[in-house]
């Protein structure tokens, strides 16, 4: 079975400095990884994702992710937040090689504040 | 590509009621999901359609849900005997589900934010 831990239910930063949101996985064979967001009272939005390949994803909006085997990890990160990145933020696992694999296990959520 | 549509956004009701929400999924896309979202949590699948075919449901999804896609197109979510716990966002979102893919990138609808009083 496929999990999701995401450290920290609120993240507050300055406007300018490095964000950082944190998730570990726990999968029993190879996953894809997703990092969502969702601002207020709208569906999510795939920020970026992992499936195969390069470790070091980049998406949308300036944040990438690297994923770290050996660390079960996905951490989001963006070197500069911005006020509009205030939102909520899900990082998200399926499987390969099953039947259900298109069944998206998400995290609890991290909530990102951006202070002026 | 006007993206995934739901209907409605929100929807109050009493308990024991019925209630059905609709979900419009992008035009080429030929799976759609359902997910439930509740406060402060992260969305829970619910239920799969690869076309017309229902081809998994969860455990969350008790005899009171039932969904259909009736034509492989639009999906709607029914919910019977509301319960107060049923308040939840509802949502849907669609894939192009490439032959011989396990998976592909789900796009997400607004959803609907359903309140049993």
């Amino acid at each position: 079975a496929q999990s999701v831990t995401q450290l920290g239910s609120h993240v507050s930063v300055s406007e300018g400095a490095l964000v950082l949101l944190r998730c570990n996985y726990s999968s029993s064979v190879p996953p894809y990884l997703f990092w969502y967001v969702q601002y207020p009272n709208q569906g999510l939005q795939l920020l970026l994702k992992y499936t195969t390949g390069a470790t070091l994803v980049k998406g949308i909006n300036g944040f990438e992710a690297e994923f770290k085997k050996s660390e079960t990890s996905f951490h989001l990160t963006k070197p500069s937040a911005h006020m509009s990145d205030a939102a909520e933020y899900f990082c998200a696992v399926t499987s390969t090689g099953y039947s259900s694999a298109s069944k998206i296990i998400f995290g609890s959520g991290t909530r990102l504040s951006i202070r002026p | 590509d006007t993206g995934v549509s739901q209907d409605p956004r929100h929807k109050i009701t009493k308990r024991g009621q019925n209630v059905t929400f609709r979900c419009d999924p992008i035009s080429e896309h030929n799976r759609l999901y359902w997910y439930r979202q509740t406060l402060g949590q992260g969305p829970e699948f619910l239920t799969y359609f690869q076309n017309e075919a229902q081809l998994e449901k969860s455990r969350l999804l008790s005899d009171r849900f039932s969904a259909e896609r009736p034509k492989g197109s639009f999906s709607t979510l029914e919910i019977q005997r509301t319960e107060q716990g049923d308040s939840a966002m509802y949502l849907c979102a669609s894939s192009l589900g490439l032959a011989g893919s396990s998976t592909d990138t789900q796009y997400f609808g607004p959803g609907t934010r359903l309140t049993v009083l």
